[in-house]
């Protein structure tokens, strides 16, 4: 069974620029795939950040954004700030009707 | 709004069969367009899709399909999840959670979550 695979940690200064990425453990994520990456805090359920590869979910700061980066779908988020410190998931669709959750990111800012 | 909130027992020995049911309010469930999905995260874990239905049918996490059904009961505005033959490693907070049609990776409405522990 195909993985989908994230980076288990991460670390931003305050203000700077990350890039999360999402891909497979055999070939490419594409928009077919139609991923989607959530944000979630500790004891909360996940809240969606990007659908449909790049959609921003109603209510998310334009500083978060998606697209397509050398075949992985990538969560980029702009000017980080204390309070993205989370957990991202990523989820993509491997046909069928089966979605799939990467292991997720543990984005650390300081 | 549309809100959704898990009920079901917290305790489950193994090899017994675990029952959650997600009652859905603010939106009627046989409406067409949604889909009705299960999610699983373990303590200190990711999040594991375990299976959705929805009007014309249902879909499977392949890993668990052998064990897992998901059922609707449209008069009461709920969906239910039955994982049968249960061990320690279905211990896990479960959540149900809502998408939509051409957008079916986004859940956009999520219960609260219920902690489910597999022991004797």
């Amino acid at each position: 069974q195909t993985v989908v695979t994230q980076e288990p940690s991460f670390s931003v200064s305050p203000g700077g620029t990350v890039t999360l990425t999402c891909g497979l453990s055999s070939g490419s994520v594409s928009t077919r795939y139609y991923p989607t990456w959530y944000q979630q805090t500790p004891g909360q359920a996940p809240r969606t950040l990007i659908y449909n590869t790049n959609t921003r979910s109603s209510g998310v700061p334009d500083r978060f954004s998606g697209s397509i980066l050398e075949n992985k779908a990538a969560l980029t988020i702009t000017g980080a700030q204390a309070d993205d410190e989370s957990d991202y998931y990523c989820v993509v669709h491997m046909g069928n009707g089966i979605w799939v959750f990467g292991g997720g990111t543990k984005l650390t800012v300081l | 709004q549309v809100q959704l909130q898990e009920s079901g027992p917290g305790l489950v020995k193994p090899s017994q069969t675990l029952s959650l049911t997600c009652t859905v309010s603010g939106g009627s469930i046989s409406s067409g367009g949604y889909y009705w999905s299960w999610i699983r995260q373990p303590a200190g874990k990711g999040l594991e899709w375990i299976g959705r239905i929805y009007t014309s049918g249902s879909n499977y996490n392949p890993s668990l399909k052998s064990r897992v059904t998901i059922s609707v009961d449209t008069s009461k505005n709920q969906f239910s999840l039955k994982v049968s033959s249960v061990t320690a490693a279905d211990t896990a907070v479960y959540y149900c959670a809502r998408s939509v049609t051409g957008a079916a990776g986004n859940f956009d409405y999520w219960g609260q979550g219920t902690l489910v522990t597999v022991s004797s």
